[in-house]
């Protein structure tokens, strides 16, 4: 069974002080792996897509990186905005009816302070 | 990226009776849509597979008679919560694949809705 562990489960930085957060997952054959931020109440916004390991994925403060057990995504002198809580998920290379379903880690609530 | 909506995004109902939630792909046609659970505080988790044409498939423990997905057209599934009960409270989100993006994989997510049974 497919297994996504986020850490840590909640993170507060202040205005500029770069982090990492860390999505750690168990699959048999990984198809894709993906980043979503969530803001509350909303549905998941999607960020990043990566397919194979080293491969890397940037867009304005965050840098997605995923090796063959983990992925890490960086943020980059983080701001007040960025406070939301980020979501791994992990889709399995598979057929039937398990075929597109997404597996979520429990997420990161990121607070970044002004 | 691609766009999908939802409707309606907040709504309440009385015990017993049954809600329809409507889940729109705007700019791409899906032929596979999915329904999505999340309880306060906790992550999204699988309830169903919606095929276009066909019978959604349901993840382990989701009562295929209390959750109804119809997917009549390329564009819409909906989910039907029939006989609502408190316990159904929760904020359902569904997502959709451009299957004509080559090589993608990636799942759009709608704006949610949240449903509280009183």
């Amino acid at each position: 069974e497919d297994q996504v562990t986020q850490s840590p489960e909640a993170l507060r930085l202040q205005e500029g002080e770069s982090s990492s957060l860390n999505c750690s997952y168990t699959v048999s054959g990984l198809r894709g792996l993906f980043w979503y931020r969530q803001d509350p109440g909303k549905g998941p916004e999607f960020l990043f897509t990566l397919y194979s390991a080293g491969e890397e994925k940037e867009k304005e403060r965050l840098k997605a990186t995923l090796t063959k057990k983990e992925s890490f995504l960086h943020i980059t002198a983080p701001k007040p905005e960025d406070s939301a809580t980020y979501l791994c998920a992990v889709q399995e290379i598979s057929g039937g009816t398990s075929y597109g379903k997404l597996t979520f880690g429990q997420g990161t609530i990121l607070t970044v302070h002004p | 990226g691609a766009v999908v909506s939802q409707h309606p995004s907040r709504v309440i109902c009385k015990s017993g009776t049954s809600v329809k939630i409507e889940c729109r792909s705007l700019d791409f046609q899906a032929t596979t849509m999915f329904w999505y659970r999340q309880f306060p505080k906790q992550s999204l988790m699988l309830m169903a597979t919606s095929n276009e044409g066909s019978k959604a498939t349901y993840e382990q423990g989701v009562e295929k008679d209390k959750f109804l997905i119809n997917h009549a057209s390329l564009t819409l599934s909906t989910l039907t919560v029939t006989s609502a009960h408190p316990e159904d409270s929760s904020f359902y989100i569904c997502s959709a694949r451009d299957p004509l993006v080559a090589g993608s994989y990636t799942q759009y997510f709608g704006p949610g809705t949240r449903l509280t049974v009183l």
